[in-house]
């Protein structure tokens, strides 16, 4: 069975600076999609960032990047010069075939 | 852009209670999937469906039945609704194929309220 944890429940960091959101999985498939999923508030869910197994270059968007590690199925998630507006629930996901399974989510608090 | 349309955006039942939640994918979306995300909790998969065919299920109860219709529009029906059933529900499609294949759009949510 494939799983994703997200060993830190809640995290802070002082607006500007960067802070880094852990995420490891479990699954024997070689072929694969991970992701970072945002929740604020408002309870939508919003892509942060993607990443396709088979490509070794991490993913980067902006302020947002990956640091994947697949032979460690380590899929950390970077945010850099944090804002206020990224307080929110954030959520590490794999998916598998027509599945989308979530680690149990980090609460990310921005400090002015 | 288009996006996941989901209705109703809130829902109040009494327990027992039937309840119908329905999914509009984006356009030219083959695969619908239905979430149940409890107070606190992550999303919990439900089921999904590929080409109006189920694909993939989760933990669905047994009370709950799912299908995609003609137009690709999704309904999930809960039945005997319980308490515990009160939960914000997402709906999610995804299109095989193109540069973003595998990344699953949300919806805004169902939330679901049973008393």
């Amino acid at each position: 069975a494939q799983t994703v944890t997200q060993s830190q429940p809640e995290m802070s960091v002082q607006e500007a600076e960067t802070v880094t959101l852990s995420c490891t999985y479990d699954t024997s498939e070689s072929d694969y999609y991970l992701f970072w999923y945002k929740q604020p508030p408002s309870r939508q869910m919003i892509l942060v960032i993607r990443q396709e197994a088979y490509k070794q270059q991490n993913a980067t968007e902006n302020r947002f990047s990956v640091n994947f590690q697949k032979a460690a199925k380590s899929f950390s998630l970077k945010i850099s010069d944090s804002q206020l507006g990224d307080a929110a629930m954030y959520f590490c996901a794999y998916r598998i075939q027509n599945k989308l399974v979530f680690g149990a989510g980090t609460i990310l608090r921005v400090k002015s | 852009a288009a996006g996941v349309i989901q209705s109703p955006r809130h829902l109040i039942k009494e327990k027992r209670e039937t309840a119908t939640l329905k999914c509009y994918p984006i356009p030219r979306h083959d695969t619908v999937y239905w979430y149940q995300q409890g107070p606190g909790q992550d999303p919990q998969f439900l089921i999904s469906f590929y080409e109006k065919m189920q694909s993939d299920k989760g933990s669905i109860p047994d009370r709950f039945s799912a299908q995609q219709f003609s137009d690709y529009h999704s309904e999930l029906n809960m039945s005997s609704l319980e308490l515990g059933d009160s939960a914000l529900y997402f709906c999610a499609s995804s299109f095989t194929g193109g540069p973003n294949t595998g990344e699953l759009f949300f919806g805004e949510g169902s939330r679901l309220t049973v008393l």
